[in-house]
């Protein structure tokens, strides 16, 4: 069974520039979730899908990131524009479903440096 | 609000000794889920074990096992035997149950294995 795919694994950028990060879940699995995981810390999450829509955002700045999952499937996060505190691993997770029981299988991560 | 705590940032051993990760959490839910992850250097966090609150049954799986006391709120994680591919950083974390419910990760304890 193939993982959860991300895409850049790495990105350098300057601030105040914008980026975007690709994901593509475990087949089949209706909840994906953006982790930031800053160096030093655990993961914090970002935002929650269920299918294509939000069911948690709580924690994403949204004055600068956005996400979107279309069809359900894959999800991008975007930011812009970025700042130095930026600077961290996002992660994607996805699980078959939105229960807490549900286990979290996460991808590899996109690492951001904003310089 | 929910917190984990893992007081030990790094830990070195020596091959074949047995270590144990401490993993201290709050809540004021009587029920919940706590995990344990490991990301090794290539970044993906894998799956370890995920416990409910009423279940207080110590766990082995190989060389791994896990300690869970409710009364002091505390999810100690032990290598025995410990191999140097063991080496990563192990992360506790804690979710209320139900939909919408984020992950709580504590901010993890880097563990080196030396040969």
């Amino acid at each position: 069974e193939a993982g959860v795919a991300q895409s850049p694994r790495y990105k350098i950028i300057e601030k105040r520039q914008s980026v975007a990060f690709w994901c593509n879940p475990i087949s089949g699995h209706a909840t994906l979730y953006w982790y930031q995981q800053i160096l030093g810390q655990g993961p914090k999450l970002l935002i929650q899908f269920q299918n294509n829509g939000v069911v948690d955002d709580s924690q994403l700045p949204k004055d600068r990131f956005s996400a979107e999952r279309l069809k359900g499937v894959d999800s991008t996060l975007k930011i812009q524009p970025a700042k130095l505190e930026d600077s961290a691993v996002y992660l994607c997770a996805s699980s078959l479903g939105d229960s807490s029981y549900n286990e979290q299988f996460f991808g590899p991560g996109t690492r951001l440096t904003v310089l | 609000a929910q917190k984990v705590t893992q007081a030990q940032t790094e830990i070195s051993v020596v091959e074949k000794e047995d270590v144990t990760l401490d993993c201290v959490y709050e809540t004021r839910d009587t029920t919940y889920y706590l995990f344990w992850y490991k990301q090794p250097p290539s970044g993906e966090l894998v799956f370890l074990i995920r416990r409910n609150s009423f279940d207080e049954q110590n766990e082995i799986s190989g060389r791994y096992s896990w300690n869970f006391q409710k009364s002091t709120s505390s999810f100690n994680f032990t290598i025995t035997a410990s191999q140097v591919v063991d080496s990563a950083v192990y992360f506790c974390a804690l979710r209320m149950p139900g939909s919408a419910r984020q992950l709580t990760f504590g901010s993890g304890t880097q563990l080196t294995v030396l040969p």
